[in-house]
């Protein structure tokens, strides 16, 4: 099956720095990605679509500027969280639609936990 | 925009039937999804509805009704293992991006 993983799993950065958190599809081209953000016992929150060769597109209310999204290539994306602060700590996942082409159905990276001190 | 609607917390026991309901509002339907997400893993994808009626995967089924805006997922043979929180999410037409709802939290008991 389609697998994507996601480095680093666990973060802990100091307030102020930057951290890059990325999300690969280990056996399938992906064109697409999307970012989502997910708070303790919360639903998961878009943040973005990533598209491979142009920008990404962000959700309203999530700065662009803070979250650069890079989809360089057909099974990398990355989101940095720039200028990070206590409150950007969450858990961070990325997806990918199927491979199979069925939209509806899309594959989950395990996660990174960010820890913003 | 999109919503949808989920009960927060649902606790059966092993062996029991559940039922977990979704309601949704959205302005183009492209069909009704379930995840699972046991806790700090990754969501996974379970079963989707895009037409009305009962799909059935093992001891997971999904049921559709378009015209009321809802659909359920429905665990059979509950196991500890299902303990989990469980998602329903539609997809745009447009960005064909997934809005998740607020999640179930399920709890099964010995």
């Amino acid at each position: 099956g389609a697998v994507v993983s996601q480095h680093p799993s666990r973060v802990i950065c100091k307030s102020g720095t930057s951290v890059k958190i990325e999300c690969r599809s280990l056996d399938f081209q992906a064109t697409t990605m999307f970012w989502y953000r997910q708070f303790p016992k919360q639903s998961l929150m878009l943040m973005a679509t990533s598209n491979e060769g142009s920008k990404a597109t962000y959700e309203q209310g999530v700065e662009k500027d803070k979250f650069l999204i890079n989809h360089a290539s057909l099974t990398l994306s990355t989101l940095t969280v720039t200028s990070a602060h206590p409150e950007d700590s969450s858990f961070y996942i990325c997806s990918a639609r199927s491979p199979s082409g069925t939209p509806y159905e899309q594959y989950f990276g395990p996660g990174t936990r960010l820890t913003v001190t | 925009g999109q919503s949808l609607e989920q009960p927060s917390e649902v606790t059966a026991v092993e062996g029991a039937i559940v039922q977990i309901n979704c309601t949704y509002q959205t302005s183009g339907f492209y069909g009704l999804s379930w995840y699972q997400q046991h806790d700090g893993g990754a969501p996974t994808f379970l079963s989707y509805n895009a037409l009305d009626g009962l799909e059935e995967t093992g001891r997971f089924s999904s049921f559709l009704s378009r015209s009321d805006s809802y659909g359920y997922l429905l665990l059979q043979e509950l196991q500890m293992k299902d303990s989990a929180s469980y998602f329903c999410a539609v997809m745009d037409t447009g960005r064909r991006a997934l809005t998740f709802g607020s999640g179930t939290r399920l709890q099964v008991q010995p």
